[in-house]
């Protein structure tokens, strides 16, 4: 069965130093990875998406993510947290069983705070 | 362009009541989508459309229904409200960009059902 996993409920880290959020896949065949962010009362806004090629991408907002395709992970980071980074984070994955639209799979979110 | 565009923002219902929870984008993208995002829970696919009167279901269809007569428009209808549709509503519409349809979201609807 196709799934995402992010492991950590929360993820604490000071501010200015970098950060990790991470996420764990499952899916037969060649992934489509995401990162969306949601800030409080707001809708998910989209960060940065994996589909081929280096494995390293870059987003908005200064993040970043690793594609490891034997770890099957893809997780976010950031070299220098702000303390306006502190939100909800969700990975999520195509299903690759919705044809031609571009069904998601999330995870269930990870909640970053980033203290002062 | 004003985006992905939900009303209202929230809301209560009493149960069996009934309500529309309207989604509109100003982007001209042919795929929308409606999610229910559960606390501690990842986003659930209630319905979705490929274009102008065309919809499926997604994963959590039962108790909904949508119509897509425009482009712009894709509203999610609950016909007997109960407990269980408690949740934060998003709609989402979509584009293809570098291969791969990217969503983008409304703000969201709250829905308290009573």
């Amino acid at each position: 069965a196709q799934s995402v996993a992010q492991p950590e409920d929360q993820v604490n880290v000071a501010e200015g130093n970098p950060l990790t959020v991470k996420c764990t896949y499952s899916v037969s065949g060649n992934p489509y990875l995401f990162w969306y962010v949601q800030y409080p009362n707001r809708g998910l806004q989209f960060l940065l998406k994996y589909i081929t090629g280096d494995n390293l991408v870059k987003g908005s907002y200064g993040f970043e993510a690793e594609f490891n395709k034997s770890q099957t992970s893809f997780h976010l980071k950031k070299p220098s947290a702000l303390v306006s980074d502190s939100a909800l984070y969700f990975c999520a994955v195509r299903d690759v069983r919705s044809g031609g639209y571009n069904k998601l799979i999330f995870g269930a979110g990870t909640r970053l705070a980033v203290h002062p | 362009n004003a985006g992905v565009t939900q009303t209202p923002k929230f809301r209560i219902l009493k149960i069996g009541q009934s309500m529309t929870l309207q989604c509109t984008q100003d982007m001209n993208h042919n795929y929308m989508y409606w999610y229910r995002q559960d606390p501690g829970m990842g986003l659930k696919l209630i319905y979705y459309s490929v274009g102008a009167g065309i919809t499926d279901k997604g994963e959590v269809p039962n108790g909904y229904n949508v119509s897509r007569s425009t482009t712009e428009d894709f509203p999610l209808r609950l016909e007997l409200a109960a407990p269980s549709q408690t949740s934060v509503y998003f709609c989402a519409s979509s584009y293809p960009e570098g291969g791969v349809e990217t969503q983008y979201f409304g703000p969201g609807t709250r829905l308290l059902v009573l």
